[in-house]
């Protein structure tokens, strides 16, 4: 069962614009998340990230917001370039390290 | 530095043919894993190292072997390749106790299973 979950597939913002992707997750003793970018034929790159005791976590033009009592985090980008376009993934990690991805979104940002 | 490099980049086994994928990463990282990415899927843990020696078993673990006998190489074993380990693979290493957390991702291996 997934412990991670991405609901949106893809989503297609305008250049400029805010972007924000989603991720949800079911267990609560993931401590800490990460979100990484992918683009085709490359391996995942780390983005930024959040412990659990923390609830907002920012660099640059982007924003990680973490809502544990809904078992939530979002990714805001602002604003979207088209250098942003990627597969995004959401990752939990647990107490023993191990960590759980989502399925990822696609997104694109339209110039 | 080369971070985190994977070899073979692309292959394609038949039923039952065994392979090595292998791993090797110049950062001195205590940990190293293995993923699998499969389309609507995500990426899956198969099995990850804490150290020089020592292996544990991920989400997927069934149909591979691991091994970890140097700190910079970490080695996946498909004994008797099957169609459904038709997959890309990244290998990733990151880090022990030392935030973010994140970890460094090869560039992954394209196995097509026949």
């Amino acid at each position: 069962d997934q412990q991670v979950k991405q609901n949106s597939p893809s989503l297609s913002v305008q250049e400029g614009r805010i972007s924000i992707l989603n991720c949800d997750y079911t267990n609560s003793m993931f401590d800490y998340f990460l979100w990484y970018k992918k683009y085709p034929a490359e391996g995942p790159t780390f983005l930024i990230s959040i412990s659990s005791i923390k609830d907002k976590n920012e660099d640059g033009r982007f924003t990680v917001f973490l809502n544990k009592s809904a078992k939530h985090l979002s990714l805001h980008i602002v604003p979207s370039q088209p250098g942003d376009s990627a597969v995004y993934f959401c990752a939990a990690s647990d107490p023993g390290n191990q960590f759980y991805f989502g399925t990822g979104t696609s997104l694109t940002v339209i110039p | 530095n080369a971070g985190v490099t994977q070899t073979p980049k692309f292959r394609v086994l038949k039923t039952g043919q065994s392979m090595t994928l292998l791993c090797a990463q110049d950062m001195n990282h205590e940990y190293m894993y293995w993923y699998r990415q499969d389309p609507g899927m995500g990426l899956r843990l198969i099995h990850y190292s804490v150290g020089e020696g020592t292996t544990a078993k991920g989400e997927v673990p069934d149909g591979y072997n691991v091994s970890r006998l140097k700190k910079q190489n970490f080695l996946l074993g498909l004994e008797s390749a099957a169609p459904s380990q038709t997959s890309v693979y990244f290998c990733a290493s990151s880090y022990r106790l030392r935030q973010p957390y994140e970890q460094y991702f090869g560039p992954g291996t394209r196995l097509t299973v026949t």
